[in-house]
């Protein structure tokens, strides 16, 4: 089976922009979980989807938003980037709803200006 | 509050050297995983526990669950340098709510 798959691998964006990641989950898994994370604050958790609906939720503001399609591929997006937005940003996908094994891409490397 | 505490949170050792890494929590989990993450990589899987008391090994890695289910370790023997590396206790609490650990930076020098 294919791992899962992040695109892009790198991204330098502007203050004030807006960028969408994507993610491709692992053949057959249904959930999809996006992390940040940066040295200062380690990973912390955004969102995650399970068949297109958002079941649970981090603690970060609004600019951050996410969505799953039918196939399972999922997409993030942050609006009005800020300097502190820079970071790893990692999606995981989880065939199980016991045991919430991750199965994690490469991430996206996001610099922001 | 951080519901999974790791320690050490830094930790460098010469090669053949043994370690333990703990993984700790006041909360009662139903299942725990530890991950180890390379520089610019995502996290990888390395082994999941779900029953108190539990052992598992992975060639030289092995892996304990506590008794009462809020804590684990992972203890390496003979340490090498292609064990360096970030590595995350994770956990589902009884709640379903999935967390990752603080982090634990192990360095392996030749």
């Amino acid at each position: 089976k294919a791992g899962v798959t992040q695109t892009p691998r790198y991204l330098i964006k502007t203050r004030g922009q807006q960028v969408t990641l994507s993610c491709s989950p692992i053949s057959g898994h249904r959930s999809v979980s996006w992390y940040q994370q940066t040295p200062g604050q380690g990973l912390q958790f955004l969102f995650e989807y399970f068949s297109e609906t958002q079941r649970n939720k981090g603690n970060f503001p609004g600019r951050f938003s996410g969505r799953q399609f039918s196939n399972s591929r999922s997409e993030m997006n942050v609006s009005t980037l800020e300097l502190g937005d820079s970071a790893l940003y990692l999606c995981a996908s989880s065939g199980t709803q016991v045991t919430y094994e991750q199965y994690f891409g490469p991430g996206t490397r996001l610099t922001v200006t | 509050t951080q519901l999974l505490e790791q320690s050490p949170q830094f930790l460098s050792i010469q090669e053949g050297e043994n370690l333990t890494v703990y993984c700790n929590s006041s909360s009662v989990f139903s299942s725990l995983q530890w991950y180890r993450q390379e520089p610019g990589e995502g996290p990888v899987l390395l082994v999941t526990v779900v029953t108190g008391g539990e052992v598992k090994k992975l060639k030289r890695l092995t892996f304990q669950f506590g008794d009462a289910r809020k804590d684990s370790s992972l203890h390496i023997t003979a340490a090498q340098p292609g064990d360096t590396g970030l590595y995350l206790c994770a956990g589902t609490n009884t709640g379903n709510q999935f967390y990752f650990g603080t982090g634990t930076s192990l360095t392996v020098i030749p």
